[in-house]
């Protein structure tokens, strides 16, 4: 079965300044067939459903704010939140997605102000 | 736009069978995956499993022998049914769908209904 782990489980950074979270899968999820990484990243705050901020690693869901940025291939990516905002505040998964494996979350990363 | 809705029991006993639905409303369930996610109060999120609209089913490894994903076409829905329920399966579960950019993605989100094991 596939594993998705994330680091750090937490991290406090001051506002204006940058996140980083990274993402390990244990197998590649890159599919060579269109060369796409099956890899998302969501925003989980208290009360809300999860919502979607990358897909394919990098693409950035519509209205989704370009201080978020997906990157990396293959079993190693990161997401970077490039000057944190009040609003960013929340908990931060990824996941797996690829055809022909099981999916899976990571086990989320908690996004404070410092 | 598609908008989901999940319906369902809001407390089940143990060992009973859990069954949610989830509609679907503005748009086709003939395309994309079809998805059911869990949290545990406290935890992190859990991917139950996924239906692709031709009725093909991923499921995960640790819930595979308990759980049933259906998709029903002709009524705009589709079903999760986990069986032998236990204290560990008391959640907020919450149906997703994906887009024409990412099938697999879970773009689209029901709100979430609560579900409590418990006698």
């Amino acid at each position: 079965d596939i594993v998705v782990t994330q680091s750090p489980d937490s991290l406090a950074v001051s506002l204006g300044e940058r996140a980083t979270i990274n993402c390990k899968t244990s197998q590649s999820v890159l599919h060579r067939p269109n060369n796409a990484n099956y890899l998302g990243w969501y925003q989980k705050k208290a009360g809300q459903p999860p919502k979607l901020l990358i897909y394919w690693a990098s693409t950035r869901e519509s209205g989704v704010p370009d201080r978020f940025t997906g990157s990396g291939s293959g079993t190693d990516f990161t997401l970077t939140i490039s000057s944190l905002q009040a609003e960013d505040v929340a908990v931060y998964y990824c996941q797996q997605f690829a055809p022909s494996l099981t999916w899976a979350f990571g086990q989320g990363t908690r996004v404070e102000i410092k | 736009q598609v908008q989901l809705q999940e319906s369902g029991p809001g407390l089940v006993k143990p060992s009973e069978t859990l069954s949610l639905t989830c509609s679907v409303s503005g748009g086709s369930i003939s395309s994309h995956f079809w998805t059911w996610i869990r949290q545990p109060p406290g935890k992190g999120l859990e991917w139950i499993g996924s239906i692709y609209y031709t009725g093909s089913t991923n499921y995960n490894p640790s819930l595979m022998s308990r759980v049933t994903i259906s998709v029903d076409t002709s009524r705009t829905q589709f079903s999760l049914r986990l069986t032998s329920v236990t204290a560990a399966d008391t959640a907020l579960y919450y149906c997703a769908t994906g887009t024409a950019l990412c099938y697999e993605c879970s773009v689209i989100w029901g709100q979430g209904t609560m579900v409590s094991v418990s006698s």
